[in-house]
């Protein structure tokens, strides 16, 4: 069974600060993808980066970048120039292996509550 | 753009009563997934489909049922609701098995 765990339960940052957000998983597979997912309080969950584990190279949107650790199984979550706007809870996930049966299903953690602070 | 459109946003059970949700996606997308999100413990996959006609268990089935009948429409049952279903209910979809998920506002579900 797959595993995610975000040990931050809540964080806080400045606005135009930078804030880390951490995650760690575990999974059997060798292929896989990892996400970032937001929830604003608005509610509605929506895709903020995707990483494929293949792949050694960082992913990056724009103020948001990851690094992954593949070896030590750690997905954490980099916020640039901190806005107001990216005041929600953030949501780590691994899918369950790229191809094969894993119909693209998500195991989630329990989420990062951020409050960007004027 | 409607997306992924939930209903309804907020309902309120008695123990025993039945009910539906309905997912309704408009992006033509062949996988849709119904969640249940819970305090301190992430979302949580109910049951999902990887096509029309096509239903399957995620981690936590137990208490629900499904249907997708057309492929725009993802329908989630509770036929006798517990108090321990009340939650919020999302339901994504998308296009490929990628794991790239549009969701929708969600439903609040109280069961007394």
């Amino acid at each position: 069974a797959q595993t995610v765990t975000q040990s931050q339960p809540e964080m806080s940052v400045q606005e135009a600060e930078t804030v880390t957000l951490s995650c760690t998983y575990d999974t059997s597979e060798n292929n896989y993808y990892l996400f970032w997912y937001k929830q604003p309080p608005s509610r509605q969950m929506i895709l903020v980066i995707r990483q494929e584990a293949y792949k050694q190279q960082n992913a990056t949107e724009n103020r948001f970048s990851v690094n992954f650790q593949k070896a030590a199984k750690s997905f954490s979550l980099k916020i640039s120039d901190s806005q107001l706007g990216d005041t929600a809870m953030y949501f780590c996930a691994v899918d369950g292996g790229i191809g094969g049966t894993s119909y693209g299903k998500l195991t989630f953690g329990q989420g990062t509550i951020l409050t960007v602070h004027p | 753009n409607a997306g992924v459109t939930q209903t309804p946003k907020f309902r309120v059970l008695k123990t025993g009563q039945s009910m539906t949700l309905l997912c309704a996606q408009d992006m033509n997308h062949e996988y849709m997934y119904w969640y249940r999100q819970d305090p301190g413990m992430g979302l949580r996959l109910i049951h999902y489909s990887v096509g029309e006609g096509t239903t399957a268990k995620g981690e936590v089935p137990d208490g629900y049922n499904v249907s997708r009948l057309k492929k725009q429409n993802f329908l989630l049952g509770l036929e006798s609701a517990a108090p321990s279903q009340t939650s919020v209910y999302f339901c994504a979809s998308s296009r490929f098995n990628t794991g790239e998920l549009f969701f929708g506002e969600g439903s609040r579900l109280t069961v007394l």
